[in-house]
């Protein structure tokens, strides 16, 4: 079967540092996805990690073990316009295929 | 830039209706994804092609849900008939079959409104 968690909401304040948790129990894993979504648009790709560890990109980083099934993304110097929704996803299994299962996502606000 | 496009953005439509929704993947793209996503549910898969062959659509309830490719550069989504259930906003995306980061890129939805 296919779980993927992520809080549901988070709040917090311009300038800051925020860490968003994902943990996943899938039958088979190629891969993790986190997509940012602002209300009403389309998701667009944030990071991927495939190994363990930090994959860092600017503000946003992106960490995986894959022993606990547990990825987080951290956004730094948070800015307003970094509300939105945080999806995490995972890629199914096999070298032929892209399909994302996704979690439900975590809206955070971010407040002045 | 390339983008997935999506053709209606909003449909409103009564119970009963048939809904087609239509979706045109980014040039070169050879996987065709169809998700649906509700507050409750999040992003669901409903169907997958990898050039233009229909791979996966156990996600789609198949008494009212069609999905086809009828070429490269287009991909359909109906349901008929509508019931309010079905409200929802449904995404395309496409992407590359890779064993590296290959994301997949959404076009903006069509929100769909079922009285």
């Amino acid at each position: 079967g296919q779980n993927i968690d992520q809080p549901t909401e988070m709040t917090a304040t311009e300038g800051a540092i925020v860490q968003i948790n994902c943990t996943y129990q899938t039958s088979g894993f190629n891969g993790l996805f986190w997509y940012q979504q602002h209300a009403g648009e389309a998701p667009t790709f944030l990071s991927y990690n495939v190994l363990d560890g930090l994959e860092e990109k600017g503000r946003f980083s992106s960490f995986l073990s894959r022993s606990k099934g547990y990825s987080y993304l951290l956004l730094k110097e948070l800015q307003m316009k970094d509300s939105a929704s945080y999806l995490c996803a995972v890629r199914a299994p096999g070298g032929a295929t892209n399909k994302l299962i996704f979690g439900t996502g975590t809206l955070l606000a971010v407040q002045p | 830039d390339a983008r997935v496009t999506q053709t209606p953005r909003h449909k409103v439509t009564e119970m009963g209706q048939e809904v087609t929704m239509r979706c045109q993947p980014i040039l070169g793209h050879n996987t065709v994804f169809w998700y649906r996503q509700t507050m409750m549910q999040g992003l669901e898969l409903l169907a997958y092609f990898r050039n233009r062959a229909p791979l996966d659509d156990s996600g789609m309830p198949k008494d009212r849900f069609s999905a086809e490719m009828p070429d490269a550069t287009l991909a359909t989504l109906k349901i008929q008939p509508s019931e309010p259930r079905d409200s929802a906003v449904y995404f395309c995306a496409s992407g590359l079959t890779s064993r590296g980061v290959s994301p997949l890129h959404f076009g903006n939805g069509t929100r769909l409104t079922v009285t």
